[in-house]
């Protein structure tokens, strides 16, 4: 069974920088494409970036000054970096795996199948 | 971005009725290769979300046959058969037809 695990610190000061780690566990990163998605208190979800196994991303417009997102295969892990926090940034972060599947047409289609548990992160001085 | 719409935002529901979910996009979500980019997902209680839903209408693996999923474009809808109490929590679509993905803002479904 794939698990996702995120890690990192459940406080920090406001302009500083957050790392949050994700280790995958029960499979191999290689071949998926792997998100992050936060959710701030009683708000709804935003996606904020994914990456795939191969190391191309993508981030949400609404923050990609701020973020960079990177994979380490040999690890079996993947990162989010998020710059000049304020307490906007103040949510749980999930990490999620997203499996892409052939259409039998050349493109392919996805869904996001597994999640972590997420992670508080407050921001705070 | 592509703006998604659910309605209701709160969904009062007696075990064993029927419910439904509504959930509209601003675009198509219609890939050229004909299947919608829509996707449902079950937030209970103090847990990350779950996948029910992919493609607008394929249940995902282990999902009971009283979720189903409907729709095509920017009009989906998400129906649950016969309520169960284990169901309540928020329900969010996700559209994944073009980045940024984009949710819904939830419907809180409880038991009356």
């Amino acid at each position: 069974q794939v698990q996702l695990q995120e890690s990192g610190p459940r406080v920090v000061r406001p302009s500083e920088t957050l790392s949050l780690s994700c280790i995958v566990s029960g499979g191999s990163i290689s071949g998926y494409y792997w998100s992050w998605i936060r959710q701030p208190p009683g708000e709804a979800l935003e996606w904020i970036a994914y990456i795939s196994s191969s190391g191309s991303y993508i981030y949400n417009p609404s923050v990609e000054s701020r973020v960079s997102i990177s994979v380490d295969t040999s690890r079996n892990q993947f990162s989010l970096k998020v710059k000049s926090l304020t307490a906007a940034d103040t949510a749980v972060y999930f990490c999620a795996r997203e499996v892409r599947r052939p259409d039998g047409s050349g493109s392919y289609y996805g869904f996001l199948d597994y999640w972590g548990r997420g992670i508080l992160v407050t921001v705070s001085s | 971005d592509i703006g998604m719409t659910q309605s209701p935002l709160s969904l009062p529901v007696t075990p064993g009725e029927a419910a439904s979910i509504s959930c509209r996009s601003s675009q198509s979500l219609l890939h050229s290769n004909g299947y919608n980019c829509l996707e449902w997902f079950l937030q209970k209680p103090g847990q990350s979300p779950q996948l029910l839903i992919y493609m607008g209408s394929n249940r995902a693996s282990g999902v009971p046959d009283r979720f189903s999923g409907s729709g095509s474009g920017t009009d989906f809808t998400l129906k649950i058969s016969r309520v169960e109490a284990e169901d309540v929590g928020v329900y969010y679509c996700m559209q994944a037809l073009q980045t940024p993905y984009t949710f819904g803002q939830g419907t809180k479904l409880e038991i009356k």
